[in-house]
């Protein structure tokens, strides 16, 4: 099966810094890879994704690149805001049966005033 | 809007209780999961379903069981609810195969197994 591997798993940054966030997957008929932001207490919600078939994508302050050769993918967010705080999750997904998501282990981020 | 919709936001049960954990979504979606959140081990699966009466066994199966009796609903049964299944769980839903797209979250249930 796959394997998501997400790092680092906390972060913290100042005000206005920019935040990366890494994964590595496994099988490479992977094909669709979202990014979920869960804060505190809420469920986890969609902030972007990408399918293998880009190679960037960019939306407002976060964007997502993938390397399907070297099979990672990161988050990227620039000039971060105290609202930025929150749980991010990696996902990998192949679209075959069931549509089964394999998420990272999370990324605690906490931006600091 | 997209709801899914999990029946309790927090329930504490004893030890040896059979429990059940409900989930409904509204957006007549094909898939709907199970997942387990704890702490630095993120997102574990525990069943999904891509069709009523269908199930398969995600990454921790063991414990729990599931129903899909109805395409909009999607059950977690804890046979035998252990102190070790306390935990965040969190149903999803997610259109048919192949069109690879997100998965809708529940609020989830925090369970408390005394």
């Amino acid at each position: 099966g796959e394997n998501v591997e997400q790092h680092p798993s906390t972060l913290s940054v100042q005000e206005g810094d920019s935040a990366v966030i890494k994964c590595t997957y496994s099988d490479s008929a992977s094909n669709y890879f979202p990014w979920y932001k869960q804060e505190l207490g809420k469920r986890p919600q969609l902030i972007i994704d990408i399918r293998s078939n880009v190679g960037e994508k960019k939306d407002q302050r976060i964007a997502v690149t993938l390397n399907k050769t070297a099979k990672h993918f990161s988050l990227h967010i620039t000039e971060t805001q105290p609202e930025d705080s929150a749980v991010y999750f990696c996902a990998a997904s192949k679209g075959d049966t069931g549509n089964q998501f394999y998420f990272g282990t999370g990324t605690s981020l906490t931006v600091i005033p | 809007d997209v709801k899914v919709t999990q029946s309790s936001r927090y329930l504490v049960k004893r030890t040896g209780e059979k429990v059940f954990l409900e989930c409904v979504q509204d957006m007549d979606h094909e898939n709907m999961f199970w997942y387990r959140q704890d702490p630095g081990l993120g997102l574990r699966l525990i069943y999904f379903s891509y069709d009523v009466k269908m199930k398969e066994k995600g990454d921790i199966p063991e414990g729990y069981s599931v129903s899909r009796e109805k395409k909009e609903r999607f059950s977690l049964i804890l046979e035998s609810a252990s102190t070790n299944q306390t935990s965040m769980y969190l149903c999803a839903s997610s259109p048919p195969q192949g069109l690879n797209t997100e998965a809708f979250f529940g609020q989830g249930t925090r369970l408390t197994v005394v």
